[in-house]
């Protein structure tokens, strides 16, 4: 079952910042936060991933809190092509259990 | 670029008549996963492959069976499909198995059932 709790929609005007909010108080202390978004009828896109530490990349940043409960996904300038289903997952870091298991996710709506 | 490729993009089938839904992959990883995922709903892994060893999720109906003849490609078989079977299946690879390796999905087949 899916370990993380996400709202279901968001709006973003085009050009700002979106900040994606997801809980997951039960998260070990060996499990990665993973973010992935699909785009309607495509597949998944992995988006990025964290252990402890803030992480970023070409896409987006991911702060994860100092108890690790919660973590925010940041896409620093939304364009409409950012419009998607955005996944919050758990997995653990090892020992077999390597599923991706998908939640509801939350719908992004990226408004001109 | 290297990518993982599903093909055909949209798949049309009688019910009850077999389909094969195939899936290539240029990464060269050693896992590789089939996910379905029903209108309005999030994915849902049926199976993977680590190298040749298959792990089959629980709740994987029978009538779902998979094939990896090499590290390329893998197979999906729906042997005799229902009409709650129309749904996108999704392709994913990942170079471990550990909870540290990304997972990276192709584009997905749509299944329609007659």
């Amino acid at each position: 079952d899916a370990k993380t709790t996400q709202p279901p929609s968001m709006d973003c005007a085009e050009g700002r910042a979106a900040n994606l909010p997801c809980n997951h108080s039960t998260i070990s202390g060996n499990e990665y936060v993973y973010w992935y978004r699909q785009i309607h009828s495509q597949g998944p896109q992995y988006i990025i991933h964290g252990l402890k530490n803030n992480e970023t990349n070409e896409m987006a940043s991911l702060i994860i809190t100092e108890d690790r409960k919660s973590s925010t996904l940041i896409l620093p300038h939304a364009t409409l092509r950012d419009t998607a289903v955005y996944y919050c997952i758990v997995r653990l870091s090892q020992g077999g259990s390597e599923k991706l298991v998908f939640g509801k996710g939350m719908k992004l709506t990226v408004n001109p | 670029d290297a990518m993982v490729i599903q093909n055909p993009r949209y798949q049309v089938t009688q019910f009850g008549k077999p389909v094969t839904l195939s899936c290539s992959q240029t990464l060269n990883h050693n896992v590789m996963y089939w996910y379905q995922q029903k209108s309005s709903q999030a994915p849902k892994l049926l199976f993977h492959y680590y190298d040749k060893d298959f792990n089959n999720e629980a709740d994987t109906p029978d009538n779902f069976q998979s094939r990896r003849p090499n590290t390329s490609f893998c197979f999906l078989d729906i042997r005799s499909p229902g009409l709650g079977d129309a749904a996108m299946y999704l392709c994913a690879t990942s170079r471990g198995a550990s909870g540290q390796e990304t997972q990276y999905f192709g584009p997905g087949t749509r299944l329609l059932v007659l």
